[in-house]
């Protein structure tokens, strides 16, 4: 199984400050055709998870242009340019290259 | 509007059965791949099991593989898992998950099972 390592696991951030989650695969997460299935969600409190970027750098629908990631291979981060008071919440990586699909264990972004 | 709405969670008994549900509207149910992912209180995500539009291909996750089934009911828009021997280690909010290729973009709001004596 492709396992997925998060750090920070806590990011307390000031508010209008930057945040880097950075995510890390145990293997390649290039898939044979060409395409890197590897997504960042979102859950707040109370919530379930939200899609906010997929295929590394591609962001979801609604999704504001503060989140943007970036990487390749085996190495990840999601970048929050300037956090918010909505962005608290947990944030986990996940391939979706090869089966099980494998999520990392979650980066809580809370305020300072 | 995408929605999924996820039913049948509850109290079960270590050994018992429980069917979960997921109704789903707003969208072409039978042209997407779905999943089941659960969350154990507290603890992060952990990816169930896939099924394929036409139920060609299934997936397990190697924790559940032989006691829980995935199946789903295209005329319907319905999503379901059979979940059988169930244990105290099962018990998590279980949440479908639309697959837009390899990638889940609509997730429901999840039940509850909680597998207690």
């Amino acid at each position: 199984d492709i396992v997925m390592t998060q750090t920070p696991l806590s990011s307390p951030v000031t508010l209008g400050q930057p945040a880097s989650i950075s995510c890390r695969s145990s293997q390649s997460l290039v898939h044979s055709d060409g395409n890197t299935y590897l997504s960042w969600l979102q859950q707040r409190p109370g919530q379930p998870p939200r899609l906010l970027i997929y295929k590394i750098s591609n962001r979801f629908s609604g999704v504001p242009d503060r989140f943007s990631g970036s990487g390749a291979g085996t190495d990840f981060t999601l970048k929050i340019s300037r956090v918010e008071a909505e962005d608290v919440g947990v944030y986990y990586c996940m391939q979706a290259t090869q089966f099980p699909w494998t999520f990392g264990q979650g980066t809580k972004v809370e305020i300072k | 509007e995408v929605q999924l709405v996820e039913s049948g969670g509850g109290l079960v008994k270590p050994g018992g059965s429980l069917r979960l549900s997921c109704a789903a509207s707003g969208f072409t149910f039978s042209s997407y791949s779905m999943n089941w992912v659960r969350q154990a209180p507290g603890k992060g995500l952990e990816w169930v099991s896939s099924i394929s539009s036409s139920s060609s291909y299934i997936y397990y996750a190697d924790s559940v593989k032989g006691r829980f089934t995935i199946s789903r009911d295209n005329a319907k828009n319905s999503l379901y898992l059979q979940m059988n021997s169930l244990r105290a280690e099962d018990t998590a909010v279980y949440y479908c998950a639309r697959d837009l290729i390899r990638l889940f973009d609509y997730w429901g709001q999840g039940t509850l099972v909680t597998v207690s004596s």
